[in-house]
């Protein structure tokens, strides 16, 4: 059972935005950093965002992360067939150390 | 650029210690600042975290499997090792070796491991 809660699943039509969020608390996203991973089957976690809203060298702009207070989100625009994947928020928690998301699967309709 | 490769039995046997290697190529464990996690992942299931391992060799576990975790690094080899004791099925997963390997990442895990699958099953 994660501390931090995304929705199950988000979908939307392709060129469209989607936006994933994670809700936590003051333990852990209100007071430490976040970050995002993309997830497709059968392979590695991918880091997508770290510190909240900094994207690695080769990740695209249409993707963007933003947090407010206990809460973070991922947006996703431009949608594209090969956005198709699971995504997962990441926190440092006070209390429990390094804590993942439930997970988000976006589909592009 | 930093490489990570896991590996260990694929079968363990209920009640068994679980035991797996992580070995890393183009960077050495002992770099300053770098803090070496696993993390497993059930079949169909989400991400959990189940501890670090830094590069001074200190350690922090998740508080729902400390008391059956155990990392540690071996320097001479540059490999790290996880090793699980009394597992059960609940235990079979994917097992993945991490790292946040750019200086100026503060937090985010941006080297994965291709990961290794793991069954407990007798």
């Amino acid at each position: 059972q994660s501390v931090l809660t995304q929705p199950p699943s988000v979908s939307a039509a392709p060129g469209q935005k989607v936006a994933i969020s994670c809700s936590g608390s003051t333990s852990n996203i209100g007071n430490n950093y976040v970050s995002w991973y993309q997830q497709f089957p059968g392979t590695a976690p991918q880091l997508l965002i770290y510190d909240n809203n900094k994207r690695p060298s080769g990740i695209p702009d249409r993707f963007s992360g933003s947090k407010s207070g206990a809460s973070a989100t991922l947006d996703i625009t431009g949608l594209q067939t090969g956005d198709e994947a699971d995504y997962y928020c990441a926190a440092w928690d006070n209390s429990l150390g390094n804590v993942f998301g439930t997970g988000t699967k976006v589909t592009v309709l | 650029q930093v490489h990570l490769q896991e590996s260990g039995p694929g079968l363990v046997k209920p009640s068994q210690t679980l035991s797996l290697t992580c070995n890393v190529s183009g960077a050495s464990i002992s770099s300053a600042g770098h803090y070496w996690s696993w993390i497993r992942q059930p079949p169909g299931k989400g991400l959990e975290w189940i501890g670090y391992v830094s590069y001074s060799g200190s350690t922090h576990y998740n508080p729902s499997l400390k008391s059956r975790v155990t990392m540690s690094e071996d320097t001479s080899e540059n490999q790290l090792s996880l090793r699980l004791s009394s597992v059960t099925a609940a235990d079979s997963a994917v097992y993945y070796c991490a790292v946040g390997a750019t200086w100026y990442i503060n937090y985010g895990m941006d080297v994965w491991g291709q990961g290794t699958t793991v069954t407990v099953s007798s």
